[in-house]
Parts: C-alpha cells; structure tokens; sequence
C-alpha cells in the first residue's frame, strides 16, 4: 500500500527565511497531494493542495511543487511569520480507495 | 454554522469499559472519517462513511466500530477499550472522495488506564 514519509520531523527557522518541507510517496497511482496545518490543539486544517497532473502551485506566500518522476512534493513557505508556528503534514492519495495517508508531520518553529 | 463539532472533548477510560464519539457536521457532506493521532505517526484512518447508512474499514479499524444512521452525524464506538487505544481522536467530513479538502472537527483525547 501507500507509504508517504515527511522530513524533516522539526524545522527552526528565522522569522522572514523560508520554510521548506519535503514528502516522498511510494504509489504511483497516487494523484492528490494536500498539505494541513494544525495549530496547538486544534484539527488540521487544508492551507495547499496539488492534483498529478500540475507541478506547482502558489497561494501568496505558500507554494508546493510536485515530482511525479521522483514521487515527491514539497511545501515551501517564504518570508516566514510568527503565526506560521504549527505542524505541517503532507498526505497523498490512491484513486482506488477512499483514503489519504499522511505523514508523520513537521513542526515548524519561527523564531523572532 | 459549526462546522464539524465533535462530543465529548476529553475522556478517561478504565480497560474494558466502551465508551461512543460523537462527530456532527452541517455542511451537508456525504464523506466522513474518523482518524487517530498519535505522536510521531501522523493520521490513521479508522473508518470512514460515503453516505448515511454506509461505512467501511480504514487503516486501522480493529477495535472500533462505527454507525452513520443520519447523513450529519458519524459515532465511533469502542467496546472494550485497551490501553493501546489513547490517542486523539478526530472526525472529519468532505463534499465527496480525496479529491476535495477534508474539514476537521476540534479532536477528543481519549486516555485508556
């Protein structure tokens, strides 16, 4: 079955540096890659998601990029903010089932 | 309009006693899920449900059973539960499959001694 790994499992960045989290995913038959950010003590909640057969997206100041060859995406986040604190996770899709499987999460740490 | 709202926020269990979650929505969606977190491991699907009246297994459904008699509402039920089952619990609802973005209720932390 699907197998989706996330590095890294911690991010500590500078407030207004980048933020870049990256995902790999081991069915090709996967073909919807959503990211979630969940706040401390909160559900997740979607902030970007891409389809198979884009190989980027952007959304202000968050853009993901997706390689089907490679099987991976990643989340980049630019000029980080305090309120860019949180746990990000990647998930990917298979069309057979009805099921996204994630990855174990980051947490991202902005430091002023 | 609540979103997903989830009952009760915080149980403590003792082995062996059940115990049922309640999850409501009201933004009409057919696609609900329950889920588990735990540290270091992401999401778990548990069970899901494509309709009212409909549900099927997860990742890991072993120990849980779930029932989606009203379109709005999904219960998950433990019947015994063990330690193995302290987690935080989140339901989640979609307009349809994966494709579309899942709305997550506020989660329940469940303790199992």
């Amino acid at each position: 079955g699907e197998n989706v790994e996330q590095h890294p499992s911690t991010l500590s960045v500078q407030e207004g540096d980048s933020a870049v989290i990256k995902c790999t995913y081991s069915d090709s038959a996967s073909n919807y890659f959503p990211w979630y950010k969940q706040e401390l003590g909160k559900g997740p909640q979607l902030i970007i998601d891409i389809r198979s057969n884009v190989g980027e997206k952007k959304d202000q100041r968050i853009a993901v990029t997706l390689n089907k060859t490679a099987k991976h995406f990643s989340l980049h986040i630019t000029e980080t903010q305090p309120e860019d604190s949180a746990v990000y996770f990647c998930a990917a899709s298979n069309p057979s089932n009805y099921q996204l499987i994630w990855g174990a999460g980051t947490k991202l740490i902005i430091k002023p | 309009n609540a979103g997903v709202t989830q009952t009760p926020k915080f149980r403590v269990l003792k082995t062996g006693q059940s115990m049922t979650l309640l999850c409501a929505q009201d933004m009409n969606h057919e696609y609900m899920y329950w889920y588990r977190q735990d540290p270091g491991m992401g999401l778990r699907l548990i069970h899901y449900s494509v309709g009212e009246g409909t549900t099927a297994k997860g990742e890991v459904p072993d120990g849980y059973n779930v029932s989606r008699l009203k379109k709005q509402n999904f219960l998950l039920g433990l019947e015994s539960a063990a330690p193995s089952q302290t987690s935080v619990y989140f339901c989640a609802s979609s307009y349809e499959a994966l494709l579309y973005e899942q709305y997550f209720g506020p989660g329940t932390r469940l303790t199992v001694t």
